[in-house]
């Protein structure tokens, strides 16, 4: 079956110190993956995708994302967390239905703490 | 910009009513969405609309019905409320369903079922 999983519910991360939000994929033909942020009682908001080209993908906010096809991972990135980074974050694939379009289906979400 | 804007904000139904969830988005975007967002669930796809006229079911669309007669709104029905589904409902748009282009969110509603 078509997903995508972010293995963890939480990442806590010091201030400054590098983070890492996991995402895996199992999908048909060429993926397309998104990350998207959500701050508390508001809608997500769009961070990076990957489409084709490079396998690593600037975003916003000074994210990253690196794409590893053998390993059908996604997983996002920065060199030095923030605070303010403190948010829910969410993987995203794009399901290409035939007849139907597409569609875009997220994982379970994982909570990103970042500590003074 | 208003992008996509949702009402209502919250939402306390009992059992047994039905209401209508609205949703309108400014930016002539083709492809719209609903979601429902689920403590340990993320984000499930209820039904979508790749254009008016055109909608089809997602993931969870039981107990949901939606329409879609102008490109700009699209709202989504309940007919008779159940506590299953309390939840945080998102609208969502996207100038087509090729995905080169993100997804735009409203800001949700927030719908509790006695």
């Amino acid at each position: 079956a078509q997903s995508v999983a972010q293995p963890e519910d939480q990442v806590n991360v010091a201030e400054g110190n590098p983070l890492t939000v996991k995402c895996t994929y199992s999908v048909s033909g060429n993926p397309y993956l998104f990350w998207y942020v959500q701050y508390p009682n508001r809608g997500l908001q769009f961070l990076l995708k990957y489409i084709t080209g490079d396998n690593l993908v600037k975003g916003s906010y000074g994210f990253e994302a690196e794409f590893n096809k053998s390993q059908t991972s996604f997983h996002l990135k920065k060199p030095s967390a923030l605070v303010s980074d403190s948010a829910l974050y969410f993987c995203a694939v794009r399901l290409w239905i035939y007849n139907q379009g597409g569609k875009l289906i997220f994982g379970q979400g994982t909570e990103l703490s970042v500590k003074p | 910009n208003a992008g996509v804007t949702q009402t209502p904000k919250f939402q306390v139904l009992k059992t047994g009513q039905s209401m209508t969830l609205q949703c309108a988005q400014d930016m002539n975007h083709e492809y719209m969405s609903w979601y429902r967002q689920d403590p340990g669930m993320g984000l499930r796809l209820i039904h979508y609309s790749v254009g008016a006229g055109i909608t089809d079911q997602g993931e969870v669309p039981n107990g949901y019905n939606v329409s879609r007669s102008t490109t700009e709104d699209f709202p989504l029905r309940l007919l008779s409320a159940a506590p299953s589904q309390t939840s945080v409902y998102f609208c969502a748009s996207s100038p087509e369903s090729g995905w080169n282009s993100p997804l735009h969110f409203g800001n949700g509603t927030r719908l509790t079922v006695t």
